[in-house]
């Protein structure tokens, strides 16, 4: 079984100003994928940023990146010049080959609030 | 391209009765997920479907039920409705899943 822990519940941060948003994630598998989705108050999940675990390189997306630290099992995000527009819940989420049947199953962390202050 | 379509966008049924939730995927999609979200238990993963086959299934009481048509499209049933219900419904698709999933806008069901 998956879990994936976000120990902040709330994170707040000036426009153009720079956060880091807190994921640690604990699996068994050894091929194994992370998320990062997006979900504004139309409630529509986003894709962020997607991380390969058997690839050391950092993922980045243009304002987006993260670090991915394998051996602690941790996956953060950075948003760089944030924007009002950034305002969201910020889930974490790791999906794995579950049992050798799919990569049907997300497991998510409890989320993120960010609000973005202009 | 057109998005996942989820519908309805909201519901409210009374205790007891069942519902029947709508998803259409990305044209080309064939992986469909079906999540709960409430603000208590998060976001859970209910089952998924390929080629109208259920791969996964989550920790759910046989009132959650689901299918996929030939066409990708999927519905959920929900039988014997309880007030705990209640809840976001998302659904999502993905071309091979470790691509990752396109989420819709969802369907909030309230049960009175």
């Amino acid at each position: 079984a998956q879990t994936v822990t976000q120990s902040q519940p709330e994170m707040s941060v000036q426009e153009a100003e720079t956060v880091t948003l807190s994921c640690t994630y604990d699996t068994s598998e050894s091929d194994y994928y992370l998320f990062w989705y997006k979900q504004p108050p139309s409630r529509q999940m986003i894709l962020v940023i997607r991380q390969e675990a058997y690839k050391q390189q950092n993922a980045t997306e243009n304002r987006f990146s993260v670090n991915f630290q394998k051996a602690a099992k941790s996956f953060s995000l950075k948003i760089s010049d944030s924007q009002l527009g950034d305002a969201a819940m910020y889930f974490c989420a790791c999906l794995t080959n579950a049992g050798g049947t799919s990569y049907g199953k997300l497991t998510f962390g409890q989320g993120t609030i960010l609000t973005v202050h202009p | 391209k057109a998005g996942v379509t989820q519908t309805p966008r909201y519901l409210i049924k009374t205790r007891g009765q069942q519902v029947t939730l709508s998803c259409s995927p990305i044209s080309g999609h064939r992986s469909v997920s079906w999540y709960q979200q409430t603000p208590g238990q998060g976001l859970q993963f209910l089952f998924e479907y390929f080629s109208e086959t259920q791969r996964n299934k989550g920790n759910f009481p046989g009132r959650f039920s689901g299918r996929q048509f030939s066409n990708s499209r999927s519905e959920m049933n929900v039988s014997t409705l309880e007030l705990g219900d209640s809840a976001l419904y998302l659904c999502a698709s993905s071309l091979v899943g470790f691509d990752g999933y396109t989420f819709g806008s969802g369907t909030r069901l309230t049960v009175v």
